[in-house]
Parts: structure tokens; C-alpha cells; sequence
């Protein structure tokens, strides 16, 4: 079955560079939600979107920004990074009346600040 | 604000043994949805088991089941017969229901589970 795509797996960029993270939902599915977890902790919820209109918003830092286009993939922007970024983005995608499936999550990226 | 705890940062057990980890949240609504994910060294996050809070009935899934206890907001993962493949850091999350302001999927802070061989 087709799962949730994340695009790249890792990222190494430098201080006060822009980052751009991809990913693509399961087909049918007209919600994506990102989470920043950095290490040894939980994930933090980012940002959601249902039907290319943002849902909710978290912990997003103004430096980030993000969108769902047509084909329902979506985009975390991230400029001026910072070491602190430095974390697994996961991506996840749902229908919105999902219940009791849940999410289903992408392998997600990881993000280096060096 | 709804809130996800899970008080043993790190517990270890036996292989073939049985394990539990402790979960308690906080709400105010009556039907919401509680899961646990497992994040194994790959840090996939993988769905374990699934609960809804109107359903009585402790949701079973193989080895692993939950203790569902509405009154006391707990919910709490049972490993039967650990296996070394189960090594991972549990999360327990919580989910209200569908149409409100948010899906979003709040999580606790995570137990590491080492399973000895």
C-alpha cells in the first residue's frame, strides 16, 4: 500500500540557509500535519492543512512557513535556520474524518544545522 | 488544553516476559481517541494499538492490549511475550474527536522499553 513520502530523508545545511521539506500524502487523504521532534523528545506539533487551507496551528516558528498545493502534497519552509532546528520533521496525513485510524506517519526527515 | 503523561521515562524486561507502561491524560471532552506508537532506533513512528473512549471494551492487538480506564484517565499498554524487536520508545497520544477545531495528535513524553535477552 502507498504510504506517506517524505523527501529528502536528510538534510545537512548551515546556519542562516533555507530548508525545504516535501511531503506527499496517501492518495485520498485531505490532511497533512508536521511535527518537529527533536532528540530524546516528543513530537511537537507544527502546522496542518485540510484541503490546502490551513487547520490548526502549533509551535511554528515565524522563520517557518508551509503550504498544501492541489495535488494535496505540502511544503515546510524553513529560512534562517538555526543549530536549534536541528531535528526529524515528520510528516503525516489523514482524512479529516480519519476517527479512530489515526495517522499514518512518513518516515520523516531529518534536518542537521551545523 | 488537553495534556498526555507518561510518568516512567525508561523501563526494561525480560524477553518473553510481560511489561506495562503507564499512561494518564487530561480532558474535558466525553469521546476522543487515545493511541500508542512505537519508535523503534529507526524513529518510523509506527501505530500500535487504538482506543475510543466511548468503546468499553480494552482494545486488543496481538501481544499488545490496553487497559482503558475512562473514570481515571489512564490508558495503559500491556506487552505480552516481549520480544527483542519490541525495543523502542513508546509514545501513548491523544486525539479528539473528528469535526472539533483541531485532529492534531498531542503526545506524552515517551518510555524507552529495553527488552534484555
Amino acid at each position: 500500500a502507498a504510504g506517506v513520502i517524505q523527501s529528502p530523508r536528510h538534510l545537512i545545511k548551515e546556519k542562516r540557509e533555507t530548508a525545504t521539506l516535501k511531503c506527499y500524502p496517501i492518495p485520498r487523504h485531505d490532511t497533512v500535519y508536521w511535527y518537529q521532534q527533536g532528540p530524546g523528545q516528543d513530537p511537537q506539533f507544527l502546522i496542518s492543512f485540510y484541503e490546502k487551507m490551513q487547520s490548526d496551528k502549533g509551535s511554528i516558528p515565524d522563520r517557518f512557513s508551509a503550504q498544501q498545493f492541489s495535488d494535496y502534497h505540502s511544503e515546510l519552509n524553513m529560512s534562517s535556520l538555526e543549530l536549534g532546528d536541528s531535528a526529524l520533521y515528520f510528516c503525516a496525513s489523514s482524512s479529516l474524518m480519519a476517527g479512530l485510524y489515526g495517522y499514518t506517519f512518513g518516515s520523516g526527515t531529518r534536518l542537521t544545522v551545523v | 488544553a488537553q495534556t498526555v503523561t507518561q510518568s516512567q521515562p525508561e523501563m526494561s524486561v525480560q524477553e518473553a516476559e510481560t511489561v506495562t507502561l503507564s499512561c494518564t491524560y487530561d480532558t474535558s471532552e466525553s469521546n476522543y481517541y487515545l493511541f500508542w506508537y512505537k519508535q523503534p532506533p529507526s524513529r518510523q513512528m509506527i501505530l500500535v494499538i487504538r482506543q475510543e473512549a466511548y468503546k468499553q471494551q480494552n482494545a486488543t492487538e496481538n501481544r499488545f492490549s490496553v487497559n482503558f480506564q475512562k473514570a481515571a484517565k489512564s490508558f495503559s499498554l500491556k506487552i505480552s511475550d516481549s520480544q527483542l524487536g519490541d525495543t523502542a520508545m513508546y509514545f501513548c497520544a491523544f486525539r479528539s474527536p473528528d469535526g472539533g477545531a483541531t485532529n492534531k495528535l498531542i503526545f506524552g513524553t515517551g518510555t524507552l522499553l529495553a527488552v534484555q535477552p
